[in-house]
């Protein structure tokens, strides 16, 4: 089955700088990756997802890009802000079954 | 504001004990799913409904037992539990059928006792 590898698991960034997360699969036919948001106390949110035909997708601050040779992929959160502070999942998805990585936790610090 | 509504918010039950989490979802979707959520592990899929019928069943134990009766409603039984049970359960819906859930609900903390 598909695998998902997450890193790093832990981030802290000063306010404004960029934020970097990346995962890899090992599924080739995996063809749709979602990215989720998760605050404490809440389910995860969907922030944003690349299919494979695309190569990078931006929205307003962050932006997630995709190299399907090397099967991975990445988020980048820009001009960060103490908001983003939250646990971000990736996630790979074929044939009905969607694999989630493990998990970052993002702090950013005022 | 969630679409996807989650009761209760937290439950603590014996292991003898059955009890029932349930999740309504006000999004017009039509595939509703339950994910179990372990601390330091993957979000696990558990099941997956597709206009209200079970479409999969990720290989869990039978003391986990889902119900589906209209496509907006999505319930959990539980009976007979164990201490490993302990985690978190979401409940998840999406537009399409594809199994790429779009909208979680907060969840049920569930421990058991």
């Amino acid at each position: 089955g598909e695998n998902v590898e997450q890193h790093p698991s832990t981030l802290s960034v000063q306010e404004g700088d960029s934020a970097v997360i990346k995962c890899t699969y090992s599924d080739s036919a995996s063809n749709y990756f979602p990215w989720y948001k998760q605050e404490l106390g809440k389910g995860p949110q969907l922030i944003i997802d690349i299919r494979s035909n695309v190569g990078e997708k931006k929205d307003q601050r962050i932006a997630v890009t995709l190299n399907k040779t090397a099967k991975h992929f990445s988020l980048h959160i820009t001009e960060t802000q103490p908001e983003d502070s939250a646990v971000y999942f990736c996630a790979a998805h074929r044939s009905y079954q969607l694999t989630f990585g493990k998990g970052t936790k993002l702090s950013v610090i005022p | 504001e969630t679409g996807v509504t989650q009761t209760p918010r937290h439950l603590v039950m014996g292991m003898t004990n059955k009890k029932s989490l349930k999740c309504e979802q006000h999004l017009g979707h039509n595939a509703m799913y339950w994910y179990k959520q372990s601390a330091k592990k993957p979000l696990e899929l558990m099941f997956v409904y597709n206009f209200k019928e079970q479409t999969e069943n990720n290989s869990v134990p039978s003391r986990f037992s889902p119900e589906c009766p209209n496509s907006s409603h999505l319930f959990l039984h539980l009976h007979t539990l164990q201490p490993e049970d302990s985690a978190l359960y979401l409940c998840a819906s999406s537009q399409g059928t594809g199994g790429q859930p779009q909208h979680f609900g907060d969840g049920t903390r569930l421990s058991i006792l």
